[in-house]
């Protein structure tokens, strides 16, 4: 019953480092999101999956990129890490890119970078 | 920029009481509104999700929309120590669009 899956649960870079996160989920779906949250700021949309195959920008894409690796898997990567993505990292899925389709988070991966 | 607005909190109420959390919205063209549950250290759990004018029930939570007006609240009934937590409204940002714009929450205090 793992839902969406993220590894790491936490980490420290340093400036300039790179790093990736990944993000899994079995339920079968086909919709897939990366989010940050910061305190005061709620969570921001950094980039999307709609289907496997495509990936799009969302509010705050610069410094990051995505794979869409396969249908299962969405990760999010950071090529020169700067201290203002210290964040937590959500990503969720959902069953399609629908307007009622509800999304669902995994745990988080907290990020923090000196 | 689409926007939706919450007020931060904290709201605290006693338990056995009813919780009344409220969230506004920009966009008159969104047609999807989630609410979210976020404890502490911990991810957002969707909780309800409305789609159309009126009430929807589920339990001790009821969403009420109003896209007249542009409003979208959560009543908890018999609020219980467990329900203190962060409640996250979210609403698709326009017409057709499936991205969700999130407001900042309100944080919940149940008071035995």
């Amino acid at each position: 019953n793992a839902g969406v899956t993220q590894t790491p649960k936490f980490q420290v870079l340093k400036t300039g480092q790179s790093m990736t996160l990944q993000c899994a989920q079995d339920m079968n779906h086909n919709s897939m999101y990366w989010y940050r949250q910061d305190p005061g700021m709620g969570l921001r949309l950094i980039y999307y999956s709609a289907s496997e195959g495509t990936t799009d920008k969302g509010e705050v894409p610069n410094g990051y990129n995505v794979s869409r690796l396969n249908k299962r898997e969405f990760s999010l990567r950071l090529e020169s890490a700067a201290p203002s993505q210290t964040s937590v990292y959500f990503c969720a899925s959902s069953e399609f890119a629908g307007v009622n389709q509800p999304q669902h988070f995994g745990d988080g991966t907290r990020l923090s970078i000196l | 920029q689409k926007e939706v607005e919450q007020n931060s909190g904290p709201l605290s109420v006693p338990e056995g009481a009813i919780a009344s959390l409220n969230c506004t919205y920009s966009d008159r063209g969104s047609q999807s509104f989630f609410w979210y549950r976020q404890y502490s250290g911990k991810s957002p759990e969707l909780i309800m999700s409305i789609y159309s004018n009126g009430d929807k029930e589920d339990g001790r939570f009821t969403a009420q929309l109003n896209k007249a007006s542009q409003y979208v609240s959560l009543l908890i009934r018999d609020s219980q120590p467990s329900d203190s937590a962060t409640y996250l409204c979210a609403v698709n940002a326009g017409a057709g669009s499936y991205q969700l714009t999130f407001g900042k929450g309100t944080k919940l205090s149940v008071i035995p």
